[in-house]
């Protein structure tokens, strides 16, 4: 069954510093992307970047990046530079290209905090 | 341009009772998909839409319903409101087919049923 994982709640990081959101997925389709998004306490889900299983390289997107290894089967997102304004849940999310279905599967989501 | 808006943005409802949420998608935009969230589920796919048709429904029962119309908007319908249908419902538009493109969410409705 194709299925996202997100193993970490809760996290914290000092403002400034560097931070990974772990990522991985389950799936034998070989065609996919895979996403991430921001859901700041305002519920609105924000697209922050994107990453084919095509792709020859990890997407970037100003200070988001995204480490993609597909032999692992993981996508972790990577914030450098936080900010206090990236306190918000983060979610990965995964579609699949195989067929005409078009739907995202969500994680459940990574709570972090920036602390100043 | 303008994002994806959906409304109400709050809604309150006694059970039995039926609702209608309504999501203007980004202008070009002819896919739209409904997501449901709550804190038990997480993110759960209700069903999406291009070109009028539902392409793809989520595991919902037949309660939950939806609708696009010709200028791409969106409504979807929940019938015989149950307490656990409170969630925060999210819409999300993209450019082309369902399969294809980045998904861009409105800031979804908060549906409360007491």
């Amino acid at each position: 069954a194709q299925k996202i994982t997100q193993t970490q709640p809760g996290m914290f990081v000092q403002e400034k510093e560097a931070v990974t959101l772990d990522c991985t997925y389950d799936t034998s389709d070989p065609s996919y992307g895979l996403f991430w998004y921001k859901q700041p306490s305002s519920g609105e889900m924000i697209f922050l970047i994107y990453q084919g299983s095509y792709d020859q390289q990890n997407a970037t997107e100003g200070r988001y990046s995204l480490n993609f290894q597909k032999a692992r089967k993981s996508a972790n997102l990577v914030i450098s530079a936080s900010q206090l304004g990236d306190s918000a849940m983060y979610f990965c999310a995964m579609r699949f290209y195989g067929g005409s279905q078009g739907n995202l599967i969500f994680g459940k989501g990574t709570k972090l905090s920036v602390k100043p | 341009k303008a994002g994806v808006t959906q409304t109400p943005r709050y809604l309150i409802k006694t059970r039995g009772q039926q609702v209608t949420l309504s999501c203007s998608p980004i202008s070009g935009h002819r896919s739209v998909s409904w997501y449901q969230q709550t804190p038990g589920q997480g993110l759960q796919f209700l069903f999406e839409y291009f070109s009028e048709t539902q392409r793809n429904k989520g595991n919902f029962p037949g309660r939950f319903s939806g609708r696009q119309f010709s200028n791409s908007r969106s409504e979807m319908n929940v019938s015989t409101l149950e307490l656990g249908d409170s969630a925060l419902y999210l819409c999300a538009s993209s450019v082309g087919r369902p399969q294809s493109g980045t998904q861009y969410f409105g800031p979804g409705t908060r549906l409360t049923v007491l």
